[in-house]
């Protein structure tokens, strides 16, 4: 019961740089999600998708870029990394965004350095 | 729209004494809310959810929350807290829409 995997859960970068977060799901849910928490902001939606090829942004969407081409997969990419993107990134996933399935489910998160 | 208030972002208790986590949430249309606890360098955990069944909502280690309409509240508590209770509980509402996420409120034990 592999559930939602993240790799790597260690990253450090230089600014610049292009980074591949990877985040991995068996339950086959529909909604995948991406979210970055720092400290005294909680966690915030940088993208989420419904489904295989649809996409959207969430609340801090700029400088990441999201794939879907299969269910299970949704990785997230800093084209060109900068400082203020060292974060603690969790993907999740949920069933459905409606009642009473719409529980998201979290994985163990990536830790985040840009030097 | 929907938002989240944690009222306290940190709350200090003996163990065995009780704990209350308070939350103040808005939304536009009939909320679901969740409190997930996130223990140091760890993911997040689902504690307890409410889908507009019973108000009273039981959730996972004696948590306990009680959904309030005319007070838009959804305060976390438990009758007597433990050490392994230490961590970041963060309140949450979504109606049909991705989750918004208060700030969190740090738990301390102490012993």
């Amino acid at each position: 019961d592999a559930g939602i995997t993240q790799s790597p859960r260690y990253k450090i970068t230089e600014t610049g740089r292009q980074v591949t977060l990877m985040c991995h799901q068996t339950w086959s849910h529909s909604y995948m999600f991406w979210y970055r928490q720092d400290l005294g902001h909680g966690l915030r939606l940088i993208y989420y998708s419904a489904a295989a090829d649809i996409t959207d942004k969430g609340e801090v969407p700029d400088g990441y870029v999201v794939s879907r081409s299969k269910t299970e997969n949704f990785p997230l990419t800093l084209e060109s990394a900068t400082r203020s993107q060292t974060s603690v990134y969790f993907c999740a996933s949920s069933l459905t965004q409606r009642e009473p399935y719409n529980e998201q489910f979290f994985g163990p998160g990536t830790r985040l350095t840009v030097l | 729209a929907q938002s989240v208030t944690q009222l306290d972002s940190h709350v200090s208790v003996s163990e065995g004494t009780p704990v209350l986590l308070r939350c103040n949430y808005s939304s536009s249309y009939s909320p679901s809310l969740f409190w997930y606890v996130q223990h140091p360098n760890k993911g997040l955990q689902l504690l307890l959810k409410y889908t507009s069944a019973a108000t009273l909502v039981k959730g996972i280690n004696g948590f306990e929350a009680e959904f309030k309409k005319s007070e838009t509240s959804f305060h976390l508590t438990k009758p007597s807290a433990h050490m392994s209770d230490a961590a970041e509980y963060f309140c949450v509402v979504t109606a049909n829409t991705p989750l918004v996420f208060g700030k969190g409120t740090r738990l301390s034990v102490i012993a």
